[in-house]
């Protein structure tokens, strides 16, 4: 049981903007900013969202996130084929002195 | 270009040791603190622990408190984790990352994975 909790799953066609939520308690993302990571089959995860919706260089516009209270999404508009992945986020718990991740989404491309 | 190289991994009975070592290059290993996050097959990322960048703070997740051990050599470039009384739910791939330094963006670069099975 993740402290942060997702989705298992979202799906969309390509061209389509998908939303996969992270919900948390004041612990953690009510206090603490958010994270967002891509894995993709067979790697190593990748940063694609900062401090709650900033993109590292080399992540397109097309991913984007934001945060409200004890909650946070990510997004992606113009779905491509290239996003199909897991999809975690992550923050630091202040009751926990540690850092916790969600479940994880997986993300289907239809 | 910041490279993580993780070894030391490798199949172990229970209760048994494995030491875990991690080469960092491509950047200053003493600006930052870094940690480990562990994958057990077909399942989530779960944060193990990290260590500030002179050794003097440490972090666990509870359940390999008082089992698991992390360390670092700046010097060496290098970041340890001992892993004692290993149990079969320890069997996960340790990735090696890098956590906040300046700026402070944790878990922006990952090492390739080292696998740890435990079992008889």
């Amino acid at each position: 049981q993740s402290v942060l909790t997702q989705s298992p799953s979202a799906s969309g066609t390509p061209g389509q903007r998908v939303t996969i939520s992270c919900s948390g308690s004041n612990s953690n993302i009510g206090s603490n900013y958010v994270y967002w990571y891509q894995q993709l089959p067979g790697t190593a995860p990748q940063l694609v969202i900062y401090t709650n919706n900033q993109r590292p260089s080399g992540v397109p516009d097309r991913f984007s996130g934001s945060k409200s209270g004890t909650s946070a999404s990510l997004a992606i508009s113009g779905l491509r084929s290239e996003d199909e992945a897991d999809y975690y986020c992550a923050t630091w718990d202040d009751s926990l002195s540690g850092w916790v991740f969600g479940g994880g989404t997986k993300l289907t491309v239809l | 270009e910041v490279q993580l190289v993780e070894s030391g991994g490798g199949l172990v009975q229970p209760g048994g040791s494995l030491r875990l070592s991690c080469a960092a290059s491509g950047f200053t290993l003493s600006s930052y603190w870094m940690s480990w996050v562990r994958q057990a097959p077909g399942k989530g990322l779960e944060w193990v622990a990290n260590i500030k960048q002179d050794g003097s703070e440490k972090h666990f997740v509870d359940s390999v408190k008082g089992r698991f051990t992390i360390s670092r050599d700046n010097a060496k470039n290098s970041l340890y984790l001992q892993m004692n009384s290993l149990r079969a739910e320890d069997t996960a791939v340790y990735y090696c990352v890098r956590d906040q330094g300046n700026p402070p963006i944790p878990f922006d670069h990952w090492g390739q994975g080292t696998l740890v099975i435990v079992s008889s």
